[in-house]
């Protein structure tokens, strides 16, 4: 089974701080994103990347960056977190052997910013 | 416009009948692929079932199964003899096109609750 793990599931953080938000596969999946859920929104894309060192700007990338030095982990990082990030995190991963590989997800990181 | 509607925001079914998850979808691409996942209380993201556009037989996994009319540009979920454990959201995605990022995009979900 693929496992893609989460490192926090629930942070509390203040506004201003820097904050990392680690994903880790076990698979050796070449594609992974990043997710924001927000109640009525579905998931909104962040950034996503398709090869170690490869990134690419999502839907609402701005305030956040992330960094892919090796292939199992993509971390995302807020800058400086503000208020109106706090949000639901989603990390996925996929094989990139055709468009009919699902998308595989960890179990999500609620995020508060105080 | 929205790619992905969801028209329904909550649904009650009881225990044991059918339900039927509504989801239309908008592309201009002759190549997609379209994914529903349920996301329990727990949070999770458990992916349910995939119909490529160009499939001809709509798409079964165990209880669950698409209904895709490729001309109306829908694919509902079907579940089938509805348990407790169903109850959970469910989100409908869309992959546009054949390039290799294999982005989804997400409907904005329906809550299900199945009663006993």
């Amino acid at each position: 089974d693929v496992k893609v793990t989460q490192s926090s599931r629930y942070l509390v953080k203040r506004t201003g701080e820097k904050v990392f938000l680690e994903c880790v596969q076990d698979m050796d999946h070449e594609n992974m994103f990043w997710y924001r859920q927000d109640p009525g929104l579905g998931l909104r894309l962040i950034y996503f990347s398709y090869d170690v060192k490869m990134k690419e700007k999502g839907d609402i990338p701005e305030g956040y960056s992330v960094s892919r030095e090796k292939k199992e982990r993509f971390s995302l990082i807020l800058e400086s977190a503000s208020t109106n990030q706090t949000s639901m995190y989603l990390c996925a991963s996929s094989l990139d052997e055709g468009a009919n590989q699902p998308q595989h997800f960890g179990d999500g990181t609620r995020l508060s910013i105080l | 416009a929205q790619k992905i509607t969801q028209t329904q925001p909550g649904m009650f079914v009881q225990e044991k009948e059918a339900v039927t998850l509504d989801c239309t979808y908008d592309t201009s691409d002759q190549s997609y692929g379209l994914f529903w996942y349920k996301q329990p209380s727990s949070g999770e993201m458990i992916f349910l079932i995939y119909q490529g556009s160009y499939d001809e037989q709509n798409a079964t996994e165990g209880r669950y199964s698409l209904n895709f009319q490729k001309a109306r540009k829908s694919a509902n979920l079907v579940i089938s003899a509805s348990q407790l454990g169903d109850s959970a959201m469910y989100f409908c995605a869309m992959r546009e096109g054949m390039d290799s990022s294999y982005k989804l995009i997400f409907g904005s979900g329906t809550r299900l609750l199945v009663r006993p």
